[in-house]
């Protein structure tokens, strides 16, 4: 069955204090890992989509890496409107999205 | 770019009436998928279609639940009758392409079931 962890649920950081998340998956077949971002009343926002190992991906302050067994989400000099619960996902052969729980971000000035 | 719309966003109802939930998806995606989201389950795929036909609905949880897609600019989710522990975030994404392209999500339908 495929699953997805994510790690830590919560992070709280001071504006400028870099760190990363974190997306363990176990999958047959991975077609792709996506990142996505959720702020509170919103539908998740799609950031990124990774599909080998070894792939990277940046946008603004948020690079995302993937290994065979793990993804990353650094998230350099971040602000307080970084602020947000983070998502990954995997999808494996057919079209089922597998989410993790997400991680809720606090970024505080 | 239009995205995807869903109505309404807020739905209180009391336990045995029927609720209906709407998705718009984005123009040209041919791919459309209905999700439930808790705090206790997170994110839940219930159905998805493909150029508007059902191929996966073993995430509907009971037969209170059914969904339509009579085009492939709208769809429907239909709970009849509700019941409290339907309460939730309903949320419709839609797609273009095949496996391995990003799904875009509408804000959702806050579902509340007295």
């Amino acid at each position: 069955e495929d699953q997805v962890t994510q790690s830590p649920e919560a992070l709280r950081l001071q504006e400028g204090e870099s760190s990363s998340l974190n997306c363990s998956y176990t999958v047959s077949g991975l077609r792709g890992l996506f990142w996505y971002r959720q702020d509170p009343g919103k539908g998740p926002e799609f950031l990124f989509t990774l599909y080998s190992a070894g792939e990277e991906k940046e946008k603004e302050r948020l690079k995302a890496t993937l290994t065979k067994k793990e993804s990353f989400l650094h998230i350099t000099a971040p602000k307080p409107e970084d602020s947000a619960t983070y998502l990954c996902a995997v999808q494996a052969n057919g079209n089922k999205l597998v989410f993790g729980a997400g991680t809720i971000l606090r970024v505080k000035s | 770019d239009a995205g995807v719309i869903q109505s309404p966003r807020h739905e209180v109802t009391e336990m045995g009436q029927e609720v209906t939930l709407r998705c718009k998806p984005i123009s040209g995606h041919n791919s459309l998928f209905w999700y439930r989201q808790t705090m206790m389950r997170g994110l839940e795929l219930l159905i998805y279609f493909n150029n508007n036909v059902p191929i996966d609905d073993s995430g509907m949880p009971e037969d209170r639940f059914s969904a339509k897609m009579p085009n492939a600019s709208f769809s429907t989710l239909k709970i009849q009758p509700s019941e409290p522990r339907d309460s939730a975030v309903y949320f419709c994404a839609s797609r273009s392409g095949q496996g391995g392209q990003p799904q875009h999500f509408g804000d959702g339908t806050r579902l509340s079931i007295l």
